[in-house]
């Protein structure tokens, strides 16, 4: 596509839930990242993806927080049993491989009652 | 742990005048990004400073970088309403970005 797309745009959901926020990165970008903006703590990285492996998952703030990408393309993020604490802005990012820039979706806002 | 830290938090100007924004950062880089956020959503890639370049002009950007110092300057000038945005410096330690907190630029017509 065009650009990074990434969906829903907005999600309420109510604590104890769970989540699905999906990324679909530019055609052809072999590296994925996630990064969370919140009032309180600002833009975060949570995870990076090169290719379907994740050699980076240091943001990953718990163990309710997972991903996954595949065939080398789309990637879902996955919140379990959501806090309000995780009430944010969900940021997707790709780029090509050897160059820096990073390329952002619109985000998916999450918030949870 | 936020690498960059921007300076001022907030800035406010008149249409066509020079907007100055200001970053430091604590480890050493390979380049220097900033990005702008509109209505925050979306973040856009303005312009790339590497570690061994000085200056950088990209339209009505410039951006310096000072390694000695940690600290990179962004000015646009001539600026206009569209311009109101929050903006963000970013380094990228090991491949993934570290933002500071952002300075939000308002631009009265």
């Amino acid at each position: 596509g065009a650009g990074v797309s990434q969906s829903p745009s907005n999600k309420v959901t109510e604590k104890g839930k769970d989540v699905e926020l999906r990324c679909d990165p530019i055609s052809g970008h072999t590296a994925l990242y996630w990064y969370r903006q919140s009032l309180g703590q600002g833009l975060e990285f949570l995870i990076y993806f090169q290719g379907n492996s994740a050699p980076d998952k240091s943001g990953l703030p718990s163990d309710r927080f997972s991903a996954e990408r595949t065939g080398g393309s789309v990637s879902t993020l996955t919140i379990q049993r959501t806090q309000q604490e995780d009430s944010a802005v969900y940021l997707c990012a790709s780029r090509v491989a050897g160059v820096y820039e990073q390329y952002f979706g619109p985000g998916t806002r999450l918030t949870v009652t | 742990s936020q690498q960059g830290e921007e300076d001022p938090q907030a800035l406010s100007i008149q249409e066509g005048e020079n907007a100055t924004m200001n970053c430091s950062y604590k480890t050493s880089i390979n380049n220097l990004q900033w990005y702008r956020q509109n209505s925050g959503r979306g973040l856009v890639h303005l312009i790339l400073i590497r570690s061994n370049e000085r200056e950088k002009h990209s339209g009505r950007l410039r951006v310096t970088l000072d390694t000695s110092k940690k600290s990179s300057s962004l000015l646009i000038t001539a600026s206009r309403a569209a311009d109101t945005a929050s903006y963000f410096c970013a380094t990228d330690p090991n491949s993934k970005l570290t933002f500071g907190k952002g300075i939000t630029l308002s631009v009265r017509p």
